[in-house]
């Protein structure tokens, strides 16, 4: 069973240019959750989708936006980059955990804000 | 409001004495508590959760109501313990909030 994948690993990017990463689910489930990760403040929620809807979100500007598709598929998105943003962004999937399942992780994609 | 609070980012302790990583936690209602574990080069992965009460890789993890805390513990640390472990707690939505990390090293 294939785990979370997420592409690209790894990203260069420039200020004030916008990013868009991947993440594909293990088969089955429909609840994907993206977290920031950076030394200083470990991992940062910063939003979850279930079928295609977004139902949760953190404290993150505006400029952080993401969507599922219909086969759970999800991107997030980042517009006009800081360096701030400079993190390794995580996707998670599982069947839901509320229902008491648990979520794997995605390797990540390793962003770098030049 | 949900708040994890790791309060050591890091720990070294040598190969066969017991460790203790601590996990305080605030929520008004009733949490499910986890621990996470990142090993070097390797994706963030469940160790263990509260409900399960079991012991996984020697390590386990109780939930103390009144103290707020789920500290995790190895009677016999080993080499293979050395990783990133993070304290998450899942309160009534699909948002886990994850403490800041211990970094554990354990020294031959």
């Amino acid at each position: 069973k294939a785990g979370v994948t997420q592409t690209p690993r790894y990203l260069i990017k420039t200020r004030g240019q916008q990013v868009t990463l991947s993440c594909s689910p293990i088969s089955g489930h429909r609840s994907v959750s993206w977290y920031q990760q950076t030394p200083g403040q470990g991992l940062q929620f910063l939003f979850e989708y279930f079928s295609e809807t977004q139902r949760n979100k953190g404290n993150f500007p505006g400029r952080f936006s993401g969507r599922q598709f219909s086969n759970s598929r999800s991107e997030m998105n980042v517009s006009t980059l800081e360096l701030g943003d400079s993190a390794l962004y995580l996707c998670a999937s599982s069947f839901g955990l509320q229902q008491g399942t648990e979520a794997f992780f995605g390797q990540g994609t390793r962003l770098t804000v030049v | 409001a949900q708040r994890v609070t790791q309060p050591e980012k890091l720990l070294s302790v040598f190969k066969g004495a017991p460790v203790e990583l601590k996990c305080n936690y605030s929520y008004s209602g009733s949490p499910e508590l986890f621990w996470y574990v990142q090993y070097s080069r390797q994706r963030l992965q469940l160790l263990l959760r509260h409900i399960s009460r079991e012991s996984i890789k020697g390590f386990t993890a109780d939930l103390n109501k009144g103290e707020t805390s789920f500290h995790l513990k190895k009677p016999f640390a080993q080499e293979e313990d050395s990783a990133m472990y993070y304290c998450a707690l899942l309160g009534g939505s699909e948002k886990l909030v994850f403490g800041k990390g211990t970094k554990l090293t354990v020294n031959p």
